[in-house]
């Protein structure tokens, strides 16, 4: 199966709304509503922001949320801070039984 | 402490077969699946495969299959990936990470194991 597609890089200003897509296929983003989106700081482990395209984890910022409309998810990060700024990546389940990554978005926090 | 902790980096020669491991605590372990992603340096997260530990169900990524094997011992609540013969390509940072019942997500990541493939 191939990447998920998600842009390089997005940026924003604090305070500032930045949405980031992922675009997938009816064998994953578009077959099933699990999709999950993660967070990765420069030299950290990855951290999960958001599960089944809509659901945060106990502990994460409501200024995150996700959504999702056919063959494409996104993330919306409202309010950008500048902690914000890491590389988030998009997952979904797939008609095999796997997953799949998207490649990955660059934020900047200007 | 809910935490999965894998064991340390390694250097090998192409060639070389390498074990690593992934050991659970602090939850039950035969109770969520355990997954692996690649990241090569510079690289994006790849999904390579995962394992129930209950019953060692697997199933792999196409891009991994063949190449990868991932096994577990639930008796020590491990998981573990491993290779019969490195390539240098396999040079990269290793995670293991809990996949609550479904499988869907990855909602706890280890530490992550570097591999570092040279001759």
């Amino acid at each position: 199966q191939s990447a998920l597609t998600q842009p390089a890089s997005v940026s924003g200003s604090p305070g500032q709304s930045i949405t980031i897509s992922c675009a997938g296929t009816s064998s994953d983003v578009g077959g099933f509503d699990y999709v999950s989106w993660y967070q990765q700081h420069p030299g950290k482990t990855p951290k999960l922001m958001i599960y089944d395209v809509s659901n945060r984890p106990s502990g994460v910022s409501n200024r995150f949320s996700g959504s999702k409309s056919g063959n494409t998810a996104s993330l919306t990060i409202s309010g950008l801070q500048a902690e914000d700024e890491a590389d988030y990546y998009c997952s979904s389940y797939t008609t095999s039984h796997t997953g799949v990554f998207g490649g990955g978005t660059k934020l900047t926090v200007l | 402490e809910v935490q999965l902790v894998q064991s340390g980096a390694e250097v090998k020669k192409p060639g070389e077969s390498l074990k690593i491991s992934c050991k659970g605590f602090g939850y039950r372990f035969t109770s969520y699946w355990i997954g692996w992603v690649r990241q090569m340096p510079g690289k994006g997260l790849e999904w390579m495969g995962i394992i129930f530990p209950d019953d060692s169900d697997t199933r792999y990524s196409p891009s991994f299959q063949g190449q990868v094997t991932i096994s577990a011992d639930k008796s020590i609540s491990t998981a573990y990936l491993q290779w019969s013969s490195l390539k240098a390509s396999d040079a990269a940072m290793y995670y293991c990470a809990r996949l609550p019942l479904g499988p869907y997500h990855f909602d706890l990541w280890g530490q992550g194991a570097l591999v570092t493939v040279s001759s």
